[in-house]
């Protein structure tokens, strides 16, 4: 099975912090994205990735950064997280470009305060 | 701009009785489409996809949705609701970027399935 791992369940930080939010994947798959999922809204994606170090924005990027380094990590960065951001963050990964149907990571509840 | 609209943000059925979930779809070329799950505390499940094949996609737990390209339509339909569907209901549709793939999600519904 694949599996797709996000570092914590819940998260609380402070106005103004940096934070990080890991995502590993355990299957090789080229594609891995970050979106985040508010009550009413569905999910927006935030960012995405093809390849190590490739990266695109997506539709809410504003606030937030990304790096994949390897293959199997893709990392959301909250350069000064914002009470706006409290949210789930959700991580998911596709194998390929023919093959797009996403695995999900059980999710990050974040709360910043 | 490729897009899904989910009609319906809350839909009630009673147990037994059909379930039906409606998603229209906008894209400039033959999308590759997808429901998705997520339970109550659990995370998203792939439902059903279709991806220029059948036309008629069958899914796990009885689920299946045709893709009507002349209604730019994808509605999930079950014949007979079970409490167990109770959950939140996602269309997607996959486009293509220049590096690969962006899946953009709708808005959701949530099914109420009744005694």
């Amino acid at each position: 099975d694949v599996k797709v791992t996000q570092s914590s369940r819940y998260l609380v930080k402070r106005t103004g912090e940096k934070v990080f939010l890991e995502c590993v994947q355990d299957m090789d798959h080229e594609n891995m994205f970050w979106y985040r999922q508010d009550p009413g809204l569905g999910l927006r994606l935030i960012y995405f990735s093809y390849d190590v170090k490739m990266k695109e924005k997506g539709d809410i990027p504003e606030g937030y950064s990304v790096s994949r380094e390897k293959k199997e990590r893709f990392s959301l960065i909250l350069e000064s997280a914002s009470t706006n951001q409290t949210s789930m963050y959700l991580c998911a990964s596709t194998p390929d470009r023919d093959l797009p149907w996403a695995f999900f990571g059980q999710g990050t509840r974040l709360t910043v305060v | 701009a490729q897009s899904v609209t989910q009609l319906d943000s809350h839909v009630s059925v009673s147990e037994g009785t059909p379930v039906l979930l409606r998603c229209n779809y906008s894209s400039s070329y033959s999308p590759s489409l997808f429901w998705y799950v997520q339970h109550p505390n659990k995370g998203l499940q792939l439902l059903l996809k279709y991806t220029s094949a059948a036309t008629l996609v069958k899914g796990i737990n009885g689920f299946e949705a045709e893709f009507k390209k002349s209604e730019t339509s994808f509605h999930l339909t079950k014949p007979s609701a079970h409490m167990s569907d109770a959950a939140e209901y996602f269309c997607v549709v996959r486009i293509l970027t220049g590096g690969g793939n962006k899946l953009t999600f709708g808005t959701g519904t949530q099914l109420k399935v009744e005694l």
